[in-house]
């Protein structure tokens, strides 16, 4: 049974920063391209950014753009996301997610974790 | 960007009821549309992919249709576990993008 688990999340300020990884198992994470999507409370679902299977390639939400870094260590199975200049919109629960191309569908998510940007 | 648009936003239907949802692209995505189901405080779960593939495991009262700009999910007859939330999702290109969500409520 493939294993995502997120980790990193928490509460930080305005404009601080915070480092999400995403630990996968029980499948070979090197051959697959991976997703960060993100879900306001109570809201719906929404892509951030992708990095193909051997990091070559990498596409962001404009929104985030310059602001946050996908990057992942196929020695270690671990994806991360990297969130400078965190602002309040950025408050959300973050999946990572699995996919056997950079542009299709989903397969495997994680159980999310928790980003609040607050004063 | 492509915006996806699902209707209705939620729907109340009962148990052994069939359920139609519909998803509409602002430009046509030919068929790289998928469907999840969402759990309250669970991860989205794939349905649906290329339109109409059933994800392996899915049961097959799940169905899918459409192409282009105009798609749709039906549950043939509502199961007790079936009531959650439903995204429709477009990989035709980036930004990938998802419908608003279809909360479906017990009648």
């Amino acid at each position: 049974q493939v294993q995502l688990v997120e980790s990193g999340g928490g509460v930080v300020q305005p404009g601080r920063s915070l480092r999400l990884s995403c630990a996968a198992s029980r499948f070979t994470f090197s051959s697959y391209a991976m997703h960060w999507v993100r879900q306001a409370p109570g809201k719906g679902l929404e892509w951030v950014a992708v990095i193909s299977y051997d990091g070559s390639d990498k596409y962001y939400l404009d929104s985030v753009k310059g602001r946050f870094t996908i990057s992942r260590d196929n020695s270690k199975n671990t994806l991360y996301l990297q969130m400078n200049s965190l602002r309040l919109e950025d408050t959300a629960v973050y999946y990572c997610a699995s996919s056997n191309n950079w542009n299709d569908v989903f397969d495997y998510w994680g159980q999310g974790t928790l980003v609040t940007v607050s004063s | 960007d492509i915006q996806m648009t699902q209707s209705p936003s939620s729907v109340s239907a009962s148990v052994g009821d069939r359920v139609t949802i519909t998803c509409r692209a602002s430009q046509g995505i030919s068929s790289w549309l998928a469907w999840y189901q969402q759990k309250p405080g669970k991860a989205p779960k794939l349905l649906i992919y290329v339109a109409s593939t059933l994800q392996s495991g899915v049961p097959s009262r799940f169905s899918g249709s459409g192409s282009g700009t105009d798609f749709t999910l039906t549950i043939s007859s509502l199961q007790p576990e079936d009531f959650a939330t439903y995204f429709c999702q477009q990989t035709n290109s980036f930004p990938i993008t998802f419908g608003q969500g279809t909360r479906l409520e017990i009648k």
